[in-house]
């Protein structure tokens, strides 16, 4: 699985958009983008994935850029309940196993 | 359905104890994921199975971790003899593989092992 680059940590204002990078340079032509949040004290939970087109759901956007070595998750109007740990991860669809790095904490202020 | 079910949610034992989590993973999911997570060492995972079959177990730690899954709604993952070292939150994830899934992993809540 390539490797995923995130910051440590990063602030948001509650209500506003949150946007948290990811870099995955090493990225294959198979390989999926898949976002995680794990809330404290909680199991990590499935947010969006993508291969290389923008996706939307009823959670986050995920905007994967053209030469796919960057993503970009964005909680449209975070709210205090969105802090939590953001993992970005890259993997073969149907590969099973899944490689957790350190994430981005997100800590949304009011 | 009520999700990846795990149990115990908290254990503490003393060292040298047998320890047993167990798993109950979402019905007609055909993966089963065994994680670790520490502060130092973050998420880690342990072992996976696919059609109740272990696929990669290269994340256990040594001799002492054991898992096995003897149907398609049952997992164990037992810890013998168990260690202060040991301690952390295990987690169990399923999910589904196969076709045009997502292949999305549903995460237990956890349990919460302190050893002594």
């Amino acid at each position: 699985d390539a490797k995923t680059t995130q910051p440590p940590s990063m602030d948001c204002a509650e209500g506003r958009a949150a946007n948290l990078p990811c870099n995955h340079s090493t990225i294959s032509g198979n390989e999926y983008v898949y976002w995680y949040r794990q809330i404290h004290s909680q199991g990590p939970q499935y947010i969006i994935h993508g291969l290389k087109n923008n996706e939307t759901n009823e959670m986050a956007s995920l905007i994967i850029t053209e030469d796919r070595k960057s993503s970009t998750l964005i909680l449209p109007h975070a709210t205090l309940r969105d802090t939590a740990v953001y993992y970005c991860i890259v993997r073969v669809a149907n590969a099973g196993k899944s490689t957790f790095g350190d994430g981005t904490t997100l800590t949304v202020k009011p | 359905d009520a999700g990846v079910i795990q149990s115990p949610r908290h254990e503490v034992t003393e060292m040298g104890q047998e320890v047993t989590l167990r798993c109950k993973p979402i019905s007609g999911h055909n993966s089963l994921f065994w994680y670790r997570q520490t502060m130092m060492r973050g998420l880690e995972l342990l072992i996976y199975f696919n059609n109740n079959v272990p696929i990669d177990d290269s994340g256990m730690p040594e001799d002492r971790f054991s898992a096995k899954m003897p149907n398609a709604s049952f997992s164990t993952l037992k810890i013998q003899p168990s260690e202060p070292r040991d301690s952390a939150v295990y987690f169990c994830a399923s999910s589904f593989q196969g076709g045009l899934a997502n292949n999305e992993q549903f995460f237990g809540p956890g349990t919460r092992l302190t050893v002594l």
